[in-house]
């Protein structure tokens, strides 16, 4: 089965600086997904990605699928408050079971003033 | 858009208990799938539905875990009896047929004693 990987498993910034978070598969990733969890929020949709190579932002936010499909990052730029919260990500098993998703145990980030 | 509705958000029970969680997904989605986030191994998948048939259950941890869907809307978990083990959010999500991307609740946090 489908297994992902997430680092760090935790992380604390300043304000201001940048970071970035990996997504690791055992397997060819179909379809990844970002989201952001934060408590008694739900689980808020970040972005998807499919196809190698394929790159997307939103606001400060960019993440990268890489051209094997095994390994996506996260970058945020200029860090804020905001920001702070638990990113999961999320990958469509494939084959027959394409609609289902399965995610990683999650990086933490905090992001001090 | 109301979003998904969980209820309770939070449930207190004895061990030994019945207890019933409701999920109600966005108008439409026919994929709703259940989730449990121990923040120890992460989210979990439990189930999930199209429409109103399980399509799998196989993370569905014992034989007390049973979901629902009975007319393709809204769905319920049951664990019956509950074990002090069951304490996690439980989150659940939905999806259209034709669209990625899932949108999910904001959980119920289970507390057995």
């Amino acid at each position: 089965s489908q297994e992902l990987e997430q680092s760090p498993q935790s992380l604390i910034v300043q304000e201001g600086k940048n970071l970035t978070i990996n997504c690791t598969s055992s397997k060819t990733l179909y379809g990844l997904y970002w989201y952001k969890q934060k408590y008694g929020e739900g689980l808020i949709f970040l972005m998807m990605l499919q196809k190698g190579g394929e790159e997307k932002s939103h606001e400060k936010i960019t993440a990268k699928l890489d051209e094997k499909k095994q390994q996506s990052s996260l970058h945020i730029t200029a860090s804020q408050p905001s920001h702070a919260g638990i990113y999961l990500c999320g990958a469509d098993s494939g084959g027959s079971s394409y609609d289902k998703v399965i995610f990683g145990p999650g990086t933490s980030l905090s992001v001090i003033p | 858009d109301a979003g998904i509705i969980q209820s309770p958000k939070h449930e207190v029970t004895e061990m030994g208990q019945t207890v019933t969680l409701r999920c109600e997904p966005i108008f439409g989605h026919n994929f709703l799938f259940w989730y449990r986030d121990t923040f120890v191994q992460g989210l979990e998948l439990l189930s999930y539905f199209r429409s109103r048939s399980i399509i799998d259950n196989a993370g569905m941890p014992t034989e007390r875990f049973s979901a629902e869907r009975p007319d393709g809307s809204f769905s319920t978990l049951k664990i019956q009896p509950a074990e002090q083990g069951d304490s996690a959010v439980y989150v659940c999500a939905s999806r259209h047929r034709s669209e990625y991307g899932y949108t999910f609740g904001s959980g119920t946090r289970l507390t057995v004693v």
